[in-house]
């Protein structure tokens, strides 16, 4: 069990530049989750995925964001046009859920984004 | 909406002295709730959980009781090191119609001297 890893862990991007981030869940979890955290905040619900299936979108998720999980395994979020109100550090975490139970949710390392 | 409030921080103690970071919620149904801890440089961990009403979470130390008359949660350690100086986070989770999605308060930042 290598845990949730994510990719970049560090990315400087300019105002109006796109940029994609990539999650790898923990294998055997079928759900995964994309949080955001702000300076001095907690993390704040983005969206989550249920095997490739996009179930929930927070209205924090505005148009210039989008996320897949084409196969159910790895994940990413893409961030079009960037604003410096972007500039956060964007989360991932994963876990099971069957039986109708969904189970702890495990965190990766995060993303930071600085756009300048 | 579900929401979560922390009490205001940073909290700063000298080793072997007594924890507490007060945490309320709101929230519809019956939530799971959560401490997650984040150190330096790391990500976040989950450090306990209850999933029902006057269940006691517990780990390294640390102790947690899900009150629903109060709607709180709690984290208190009876003498806290240099070791646990992080940010803590409480958390619920609204499973019967969010599927497990976290709502997180603010966070609270602990730094204890030796």
């Amino acid at each position: 069990d290598t845990g949730v890893s994510q990719d970049p862990r560090h990315k400087i991007t300019k105002r109006g530049q796109n940029v994609t981030f990539r999650c790898d869940p923990i294998s055997e979890h079928n759900r995964l989750y994309w949080y955001r955290q702000t300076l001095g905040q907690g993390p704040e619900f983005l969206t989550y995925f249920q095997n490739e299936a996009q179930l929930e979108k927070s209205r924090l998720l505005s148009d210039r964001f989008s996320a897949e999980r084409p196969k159910g395994s790895f994940s990413t979020l893409e961030i079009q046009r960037t604003e410096q109100g972007d500039s956060a550090m964007y989360l991932c975490a994963s876990s099971a859920h069957s039986g109708g139970r969904t189970y702890e949710q495990y965190f990766g390392p995060g993303t930071r984004l600085t756009v300048t | 909406g579900n929401s979560v409030t922390q009490m205001e921080g940073p909290v700063t103690l000298s080793e072997e002295a007594f924890l507490t970071i007060n945490c309320t919620y709101t929230a519809t149904g019956y939530p799971s709730l959560f401490w997650y801890v984040q150190y330096p440089g790391e990500g976040l961990q989950l450090l306990l959980k209850a999933t029902k009403a006057d269940d006691k979470g517990s780990n390294k130390g640390f102790e947690a009781t899900y009150r629903k008359e109060t709607t709180s949660f709690h984290l208190e350690k009876g003498s806290v090191q240099v070791s646990d100086s992080a940010v803590y986070f409480c958390a619920l989770s609204d499973s019967g119609t969010s599927y497990g999605k976290l709502t997180f308060g603010q966070g609270t930042i602990l730094t204890v001297h030796p």
